[in-house]
């Protein structure tokens, strides 16, 4: 099945610089790659998600970057804020299946 | 105002017990997910439902069981063959099999 793998683990940042996470994925057929925001005791939140007919994709602050033949998805943050500070999961999916393989999540701190 | 709701957000259970953990939508959703997450780790499929009456198992299957008698509601139970329970439960929905939405979570620990 699907492996996800993100790095780094843990990942501080001076408020208003960028953050970036990047995931690896194992499997060539995924084409459907979300990613979820958590904040301490809450649910996961999706806060952007790409399919592999695009290579990026935006929202205001956020974006993501696809590259599918080193099989590698990128998260990135610019000017961070303090509201920004969470753990980040990606995952991947052929679209239209229903079993999302998750990472084990990135936890982003952002430093006043 | 549609959305996900878990009840309730934090669960005893002592040893042996069953215990049932809500999940309701009112999102006219299909499909509905039930996730495992424990510290420091994703989250791992226990069971997933694409339409009434009808559910598969995840990747973590072995101690719990589901239903799915109406579309808005898909309950868990943690059953005592679950040898450790203790883990935020969180259950996501979706339309059809396209992007998946979650409720907030119910802690559950084993006294």
């Amino acid at each position: 099945g699907e492996n996800v793998e993100q790095h780094p683990s843990t990942l501080s940042v001076q408020e208003g610089d960028s953050a970036v996470i990047k995931c690896t994925y194992s499997d060539s057929a995924s084409n459907y790659f979300p990613w979820y925001k958590q904040e301490l005791g809450k649910g996961p939140q999706l806060i952007i998600d790409i399919r592999s007919n695009v290579g990026e994709k935006k929202d205001q602050r956020i974006a993501v970057t696809l590259n599918k033949t080193a099989k590698h998805f990128s998260l990135h943050i610019t000017e961070t804020q303090p509201e920004d500070s969470a753990v980040y999961f990606c995952a991947a999916s052929t679209y239209g299946n229903n079993r999302l393989a998750f990472g084990k999540g990135n936890q982003v701190v952002v430093i006043p | 105002d549609g959305g996900i709701t878990q009840s309730p957000k934090y669960l005893f259970r002592k040893e042996g017990q069953n215990v049932t953990l809500s999940c309701e939508q009112n999102l006219n959703h299909d499909a509905m997910y039930w996730y495992r997450q424990d510290p420091g780790q994703g989250l791992r499929l226990i069971y997933y439902s694409q339409i009434v009456n009808d559910f598969q198992k995840g990747d973590i299957a072995e101690g719990y069981s589901v239903s799915r008698e109406k579309k808005e509601s898909f309950p868990l139970t943690v059953t005592s063959a679950q040898k450790n329970p203790t883990a935020f439960y969180l259950c996501a929905s979706s339309k059809d099999r396209g992007t998946q939405y979650f409720g907030p979570g119910t802690r559950l620990t084993v006294l």
